[in-house]
């Protein structure tokens, strides 16, 4: 089956700073999607990526959609407090299929 | 975007025992996902639920273990049975839907099941 690799796991960072993190595959997505998770809630999606090489900014967020389809990549710029929370890459291989998720990366911020 | 109710938000339920999930959308969707979220884990999706047919469940699941109802397009419910601390997690219903110019999912604000 299809496997995600999202690095890094976990990170702490000083507020102000950018934060950058990845997901690569196994086999190719024609979709991407970004979703932020914070304690108690389901996710939300962040940025949905659909053409590869396709660059998408959703405020302080940038992702990028892996030339091969088989990676992307989320920039935080400036974080700030409120960023704290679990970030989650998301591949689908075409139309509402079956999404696999990545593993997750744990974001803290400190102020 | 579509709005999730998802309920009940957790629950403890005593080992051997059955729990039924449900997920409340404010518009009419195709596709229903139910998900499990293990503490410090990522989603594993458990199956689809379409109205009018039975579930289609991943590798890993069973109808016997996790059922699900799809009375309408609007509702489903996901029942965790004969429950074993194993089974503690977060499930999760999602929707596919639109928010902007962005396809995507929306998820309910999940289940934290504790069983003991």
């Amino acid at each position: 089956g299809q496997q995600l690799n999202q690095s890094p796991q976990s990170m702490f960072i000083q507020e102000g700073e950018d934060v950058s993190m990845n997901c690569t595959s196994s086999s190719i997505f024609n979709t991407w999607l970004w979703y932020k998770q914070d304690p108690g809630e389901g996710p939300v999606l962040l940025i949905a990526l659909y053409k590869a090489g396709e660059l998408t900014s959703n405020g302080r967020l940038t992702a990028q959609f892996g030339i091969t389809r088989k990676d992307s990549f989320l920039n935080i710029s400036a974080s700030i407090p409120s960023d704290v929370g679990i970030y989650f890459c998301a591949g689908r291989a075409g139309g509402y299929q079956k999404v696999t998720f990545g593993i997750g990366t744990k974001l803290q911020v400190i102020p | 975007s579509a709005v999730i109710s998802q309920k009940p938000s957790r629950d403890i339920c005593q080992r051997g025992t059955s729990l039924t999930i449900q997920c409340q959308v404010d518009s009419q969707v195709t596709m229903m996902f139910w998900y499990r979220q293990q503490p410090g884990q990522s989603l594993t999706l458990i199956a689809t639920a379409n109205q009018g047919s039975e579930a289609t469940y991943e590798s890993g699941f069973v109808i016997d273990k996790f059922p699900i109802s799809r009375p309408n397009l609007t509702f489903s419910t996901l029942t965790v049975s004969n429950m074993s601390p194993e089974d503690s997690s977060i499930y999760l219903c999602s929707v596919p839907t639109r928010q902007g110019l962005q396809d995507g999912y929306t998820f309910g604000s999940g289940t934290r099941l504790t069983v003991v």
